[in-house]
């Protein structure tokens, strides 16, 4: 196993809520990334945090923010859900935005 | 922006049989990484290639990435039951980024009959 772990494990929201997922990086990571993946599909990027600081960013709107913290450790917020916010969450943690990313086991949030 | 496309998107093969899926990058990549995902899983690290022309094995996988360095492929030999599941290979863009975006392929989902 990797040493990214990642929770809640599974989250059942109502459209319009707010939601928090988090993300404990593998010791000594300094770069958190947080992908969505839909049902059948790739991981889709959506934010790279490095040094507590956002490093880029995908095509997804603004109510899908991120943290992350001096050890760290990294969240995802997403303000009003909508339905198609329903997917697997995955954080990857790795030592450069540029290495092999070590994926956490993700969160599967699905949006009633 | 970067897209990039794997074919086939659904492969059945018998053990034993050979399987090859293909990664087509629509920009020159920096480098590619190939990851695993078991069924309920998540992605697992294979490897990554960075050269040119690069051809790495590990067993009976096999990673090649183009002269091009836009497109790579993935082999596996002899197939067994434990290589199911979906495997993505995934780009880092050399264009101006100055960050690692992954952008992962939608992936071939590997089917094993015994």
């Amino acid at each position: 196993e990797t040493g990214v772990t990642q929770s809640p494990t599974h989250l059942i929201k109502t459209r319009g809520q707010q939601v928090t997922l988090r993300c404990s990086s593998q010791s000594g990571h300094n770069t958190v990334s947080w992908y969505q993946q839909a049902l059948g599909q790739g991981p889709q990027f959506i934010f790279q945090y490095y040094r507590e600081e956002e490093n880029g960013r995908g095509n997804f709107p603004p109510r899908f923010s991120g943290l992350q913290f001096p050890n760290y450790s990294s969240e995802l917020n997403v303000n009003a859900l909508e339905l198609d916010d329903s997917a697997l969450y995955l954080c990857a943690s790795s030592d450069s935005g540029y290495t092999e990313a070590f994926f956490g086991q993700g969160t599967r949030l699905t949006v009633v | 922006g970067q897209q990039v496309m794997q074919i086939p998107q659904y492969q059945h093969v018998q053990e034993g049989e050979d399987f090859t899926t293909y990664c087509n990058s629509s920009t020159t990549l920096s480098n590619i990484q190939w990851y695993k995902q078991r069924p309920g899983g998540h992605p697992v690290f294979l490897i990554q290639l960075v050269k040119s022309g690069e051809v790495k094995k590990q067993k009976r996988l096999t990673f090649q990435f183009g002269e091009a360095k836009k497109n790579s492929s993935l082999h596996i030999t002899a197939t067994q039951t434990t290589d199911v599941g979906t495997y993505f290979c995934a780009g880092l863009d050399a264009g101006g980024t100055s960050y690692g975006k992954l952008t992962f392929g939608q992936g071939t989902i590997l089917t094993v009959h015994p």
